[in-house]
């Protein structure tokens, strides 16, 4: 198994443009999660999806969007990148174990830049 | 709402010594709490959950993890580092019911020879 795959590994986009970014996870998860790293922040959720065509506001949403048109797969989008949109970006994935603790799996990461 | 509190920024030890990377949590719950590790330029990996069963926690690489409720912490331990641990440390929690994980800022280890 791949486990988590995201593509592109790295990406610098101008101010303005947009792009896609893909997750694939092949463990059959019903949640996946896009979040972004930022230094000295942790990680903050942007976005999530509890199935196949649902998807969820996360902490910092605004600028993103984002699609689960196949269970294995989860995009997030960007419009119009800004500056403030430089970052790492996580996708991960999960299911729920017994006793109610839901490991997530994570990819491993995107480094986009705005310039 | 949960959150978490990772007490240090940066922790520095020798090779061989303990290690104790320090978490608090809040939770209105009873929450789930991990603790993830990263290395330089790496995705995470987990290294231990806590989920209500016992509350000390062995993971992977000779760590543990103690669920202390009375002091809602959940402090990360090695006895003996090794130059490999290096890396930045992650405590998360997770409340009962909810998909959704909070991530601490990070605490990142460094291992001096």
């Amino acid at each position: 198994n791949a486990g988590v795959t995201q593509t592109p590994k790295f990406r610098v986009l101008k101010t303005g443009q947009s792009m896609t970014l893909l997750c694939a996870q092949d463990m059959n998860h019903e949640y996946m999660y896009w979040y972004r790293q930022d230094p000295g922040m942790g990680l903050r959720l942007i976005h999530y999806s509890v199935g196949e065509g649902t998807t969820a506001k996360g902490e910092v949403p605004d600028g993103y969007n984002v699609s689960r048109l196949k269970k294995q797969n989860f995009l997030l989008g960007l419009e119009s990148a800004a500056p403030s949109q430089t970052s790492v970006y996580f996708c991960a994935s999960s299911y729920l174990t017994s006793g109610s603790s839901y490991e997530q799996y994570f990819g491993p990461g995107t480094r986009l830049t705005v310039t | 709402a949960q959150s978490v509190t990772q007490l240090d920024s940066h922790v520095s030890v020798s090779e061989g010594t303990p290690v104790l990377l320090r978490c608090n949590y809040s939770s209105s719950y009873s929450p789930s709490l991990f603790w993830y590790v990263q290395h330089p330029n790496k995705g995470l990996q987990l290294l231990l959950k806590y989920t209500s069963a016992a509350t000390l926690v062995k993971g992977i690489n000779g760590f543990e993890a103690e669920f202390k409720k009375s002091e809602t912490s959940f402090h990360l331990t090695k006895p003996s580092a090794h130059m490999s641990d290096a890396a930045e440390y992650f405590c998360v929690v997770s409340d009962r019911g909810f998909q959704k994980l909070v991530f601490g800022t990070g605490t990142r280890l460094l291992v001096s020879p």
